[in-house]
């Protein structure tokens, strides 16, 4: 299979505990976005890279989150001092595109649901 | 934020039935593209269709969008069980280089055998 990957699927911890994820997206894809989705919502934006460069964070990104592309190869979203309202499903999505814009329909995981207890 | 807005909520209909999806959204695109996601899943892209066109068609979909009221919708012709999932409207902002996606709050579809 040579969709997006994401790992765990699932991920259960206690408030106050670290906690992260990994996406692989399709290999020759050299944009990665981070998303979360929240129950009976759409996804909402968290972050964006462009092959190692993390271009934009969204405000819903507290400190608390971090996020990275080594190589513009696979990402890794990390939450620290986790809080009940983090629980959601985080998907990761990947694209590619020569020239600026988004004319390009993104290609999504099947996402980490995280459950905060 | 979320941009757009899907309608209805809720669509419930018979195997066969046709199934009308409406998006509505706030601010200038370069394109608006619809998705779909299976309970549990990701989500799975249908159908992009960029600000300068009106209508486009793949096998049993057909999206149009209107610019000038801000709306799309989404037509699944002779529905089947297995198109039971939630759909969701998701737009690329004009201007923007970022390609970053906007989504609704997505209609679910439920199509009886």
């Amino acid at each position: 299979d040579t969709g997006v990957s994401q790992d765990p699927r699932h991920k259960i911890t206690k408030r106050g505990q670290n906690v992260t994820f990994r996406c692989d997206p399709i290999s020759e894809h050299n944009r990665l976005y981070w998303y979360r989705q929240t129950l009976g919502q759409g996804p909402e934006f968290l972050t964006y890279f462009q092959n190692e460069a993390q271009l934009e964070k969204s405000r819903l990104l507290s400190d608390r989150f971090s996020a990275e592309r080594p190589k513009g190869s696979f990402s890794t979203l990390e939450i620290q001092r986790t809080e009940q309202g983090d629980s959601a499903m985080y998907l990761c999505a990947s694209s590619f595109t020569s020239s600026p814009g988004g004319n390009q329909p993104q290609h999504f995981g099947d996402g980490t649901r995280l459950s905060i207890l | 934020s979320q941009q757009g807005e899907e309608d209805p909520q809720a669509l419930s209909i018979q195997e066969g039935e046709n199934a009308t999806m409406n998006c509505s959204y706030k601010t200038s695109i370069n394109n608006l593209q619809w998705y779909r996601q299976n309970s549990g899943r990701g989500l799975v892209h249908l159908i992009l269709i960029r600000s300068n066109e009106r209508e486009k068609h793949s096998g049993r979909l057909r999206v149009t969008l209107d610019t000038s009221k801000k709306s799309s919708s989404l037509l699944i012709t002779a529905s089947r069980a297995a198109d039971t999932a939630s759909y969701f409207c998701a737009t690329a902002d004009r201007g923007s280089t970022l390609g970053r996606l906007y989504f609704g709050r997505g209609t679910q579809l439920t199509v009886w055998p």
